[in-house]
């Protein structure tokens, strides 16, 4: 049962628009959530993050957007540039048991920014 | 420089064979952990380690052993009982105290292919 959802496999921008990537989770024991940057055969970028408390993080071009009452939270890109061209992960991690600290993983979605 | 470090880039062994895969930080982090990534499929946890000389299994232990005896360093052995051996492998490591206590950074990764 995956508790971090990312139902869009891939995703594809023309250059200058806005990318919006979407993230769904089930457990309301969540309260840190993070997006990674991937390229190919690379370990994973950490982009950026947002507390439970928060309800919007921003970080020049990308900003994270978190609903709470709908278990859901976006990545928005703008403008979108061709180097945006990645998998992009959303994480998800709460302090319960003993497993504070610990990632749980959607499976990610493919950005094309097309020149 | 600071940063995660993980060799070699490429690994070839044959089946039956144990391998050890090496993860080196020197960001002063106490907790280390193991992912595994499969085409299509997000990072699943292996293993993590909070501190020196302790560690538990995550979501996909079997046929895998760490050890950690020093902070810095957190070697991961893929043995001859895991079944589907051939993945790419990501160490990763954060602070637990500080800002950015829940945000992991990765190294580059191994691949590991099992003719």
């Amino acid at each position: 049962d995956q508790q971090v959802k990312q139902n869009s496999p891939s995703l594809s921008v023309q250059e200058g628009r806005i990318s919006i990537l979407n993230c769904d989770y089930t457990n309301s024991m969540f309260d840190y959530f993070l997006w990674y940057k991937k390229y190919p055969a690379e370990g994973p970028t950490f982009l950026i993050s947002i507390s439970s408390i928060k309800d919007k993080n921003e970080d020049g071009r990308f900003t994270v957007f978190l609903n709470k009452s709908a278990k859901h939270l976006s990545l928005h890109i703008v403008p979108s540039q061709p180097g945006d061209s990645a998998v992009y992960f959303c994480a998800a991690s709460g302090t319960y048991g003993g497993s504070q600290g610990n990632l749980i993983f959607g499976k990610g979605t493919k950005l094309s920014v097309k020149p | 420089d600071g940063g995660i470090t993980q060799s070699p880039k490429y690994l070839f062994r044959k089946e039956g064979q144990n391998v050890t895969l090496s993860c080196e930080q020197n960001l002063n982090h106490d907790a280390m952990y193991w992912y595994r990534q499969d085409p299509g499929q997000g990072l699943r946890l292996i293993y993590y380690s909070q501190i020196v000389n302790d560690f538990q299994k995550g979501d996909i232990a079997e046929g895998y052993s760490v050890s950690r005896e020093k902070k810095e360093s957190f070697p991961l052995t893929v043995t001859s009982a895991q079944k589907n051996p051939t993945a790419f492998y990501l160490c990763a490591s954060r602070p637990t105290s500080g800002a950015t206590r829940d945000t992991q950074y990765f190294g580059p990764g191994t691949r590991l292919t099992v003719l």
